[in-house]
């Protein structure tokens, strides 16, 4: 059984840019959802993909985007970088959408914006 | 005022020691309360997950769930070294691996 993976590992984007970030999901699991970490912060929720839907979101503008495709793995798009987007992005993966399985998180990717 | 409240520490304890680590939170409606632990520049690994109120023990681990208090616990027995890490608690609504809630983060030392 294959855990959370994610891609790249690290990348540096000028403000202004756009990124694309990658997840496969785990195993036998079919929703997964993307978090922001700030250094030194916890987690925020971004958005969770259930069976390619958007069933959640969080207190993110739209240009943070996103798609889950057939396979269940999935991508986070974000416009327009700024600054204050410098994070640890994670995505985590579980089984069931709403009242599913834990959520097992990949070793996520960091993102500079200089 | 956060949702969900940690003290950021760092708090720091000897080999052997027994650890209390807290959350409190402000939403009554949270129905699944998990604790993760994250390494330095790793994704958080899950070590507990309770839903509702009362307790749960796996290994040296026991977490708590008082929803009448609003506070979450985890205790760590007879810690070691590798568990040098940062604790998380999350919270949700909906589900154990759903739409979570976060609170910022406990930095745990353990001195040999």
């Amino acid at each position: 059984e294959t855990g959370v993976t994610q891609s790249p590992t690290h990348l540096i984007k000028t403000r202004g840019q756009q990124v694309t970030l990658r997840c496969s999901s785990q195993s036998g699991h079919n929703t997964v959802s993307w978090y922001q970490q700030a250094l030194g912060q916890g987690p925020q929720f971004i958005f969770q993909y259930y069976r390619e839907e958007e069933n959640g979101r969080g207190n993110f503008p739209p240009r943070f985007s996103g798609l889950q495709f057939p396979n269940y793995s999935s991508e986070l798009n974000v416009n327009a970088l700024e600054l204050d987007d410098s994070a640890l992005y994670l995505c985590a993966s579980s089984k069931g959408g709403q009242g599913g399985t834990e959520a097992f998180f990949g070793q996520g990717t960091r993102l500079t914006v200089v | 005022q956060k949702e969900v409240e940690q003290d950021p520490g760092p708090l720091s304890v000897p080999e052997g020691a027994i650890v209390s680590l807290n959350c409190t939170y402000s939403n009554s409606a949270f129905q699944y309360f998990m604790w993760y632990r994250q390494y330095s520049r790793k994704g958080p690994e899950l070590l507990m997950y309770t839903y509702s109120s009362g307790n749960k023990e796996d290994g040296r681990f026991t977490a708590q769930v008082d929803k009448s208090s609003k506070y979450i616990s985890l205790f760590i027995r007879d810690s070691q070294p590798s568990d040098s890490a940062t604790y998380l608690c999350a919270m949700s609504l909906y589900g154990a691996g759903n739409m979570l809630t976060f609170g910022g983060g406990t930095r745990l030392m353990v001195k040999p």
